[in-house]
């Protein structure tokens, strides 16, 4: 059974405007949470993290929002741009991020110029 | 060099062939990671080496070895793989168990 769930396989945006990747997961062990980014031919590389004991966290045009009573995450990118294009990867760790996370199936954005 | 290399970039082997796949980071990290990706799936651990010691077998069948003949790299030993077992195969290292890992570019493996 998949413990985190990334129910939306492509998601595709218009230039400029935003962009939210959802996240679900079912652990409530999880206290950590992660997005990875991957462009076709290349690994996943790290984006941004999350701590429980926040509900936001904000890094230049990517915001993570995370609802623990819902246990949902989100990541906004604002504004899009078409080298946002990628395969983005949602992760989640317990143990305030020493353990290894535990991935979803990915969810593919497309930013149209 | 920097980062997390992996070698080959691509391979295709028969089911009867043994191959390695070669992992090196330079990163200083003490924990290196395999990881499997098939299409539509999530990303599947593998095997964790801690310090050089394996601290977790996803139940990977024996088909699959690793070896980790120290912090900065890591192997992937193959043999009498089934074509079920193509798919991009990761590398990835860390400081010890944190969840932030960098991942290198992956070996996609074809078993014909």
């Amino acid at each position: 059974d998949q413990q985190v769930k990334q129910n939306s396989p492509s998601l595709s945006v218009q230039e400029g405007r935003i962009s939210i990747l959802n996240c679900d997961y079912t652990n409530s062990m999880f206290d950590y949470f992660l997005w990875y980014k991957k462009y076709p031919a290349e690994g996943p590389t790290f984006l941004i993290s999350i701590s429980s004991i926040k509900d936001k966290n904000e890094d230049g045009r990517f915001t993570v929002f995370l609802n623990k009573s819902a246990k949902h995450l989100s990541l906004h990118i604002v504004p899009s741009q078409p080298g946002d294009s990628a395969v983005y990867f949602c992760a989640a760790s317990a143990g305030g991020g020493s353990y290894i996370p535990t991935f979803g199936r990915g969810t593919s954005l497309i930013v149209h110029p | 060099e920097t980062g997390v290399t992996q070698t080959p970039r691509h391979l295709v082997m028969g089911m009867t062939n043994k191959k390695s796949l070669k992992c090196e980071q330079h990163l200083g990290h003490n924990a290196m990671y395999w990881y499997k990706q098939s299409a539509k799936k999530p990303l599947e651990l593998m095997f964790v080496y801690n310090f050089k010691e394996q601290t977790e077998n996803n139940s990977v069948p024996s088909r699959f070895s690793p070896e980790c003949p120290n912090s900065s790299h890591l192997f992937l030993h193959l043999h009498t793989l089934q074509p079920e077992d193509s798919a991009l195969y990761l590398c990835a290292s860390s400081q010890e168990d944190r969840a932030e890992a960098f991942f290198g570019q992956g070996t996609r493996l074809t078993v014909v």
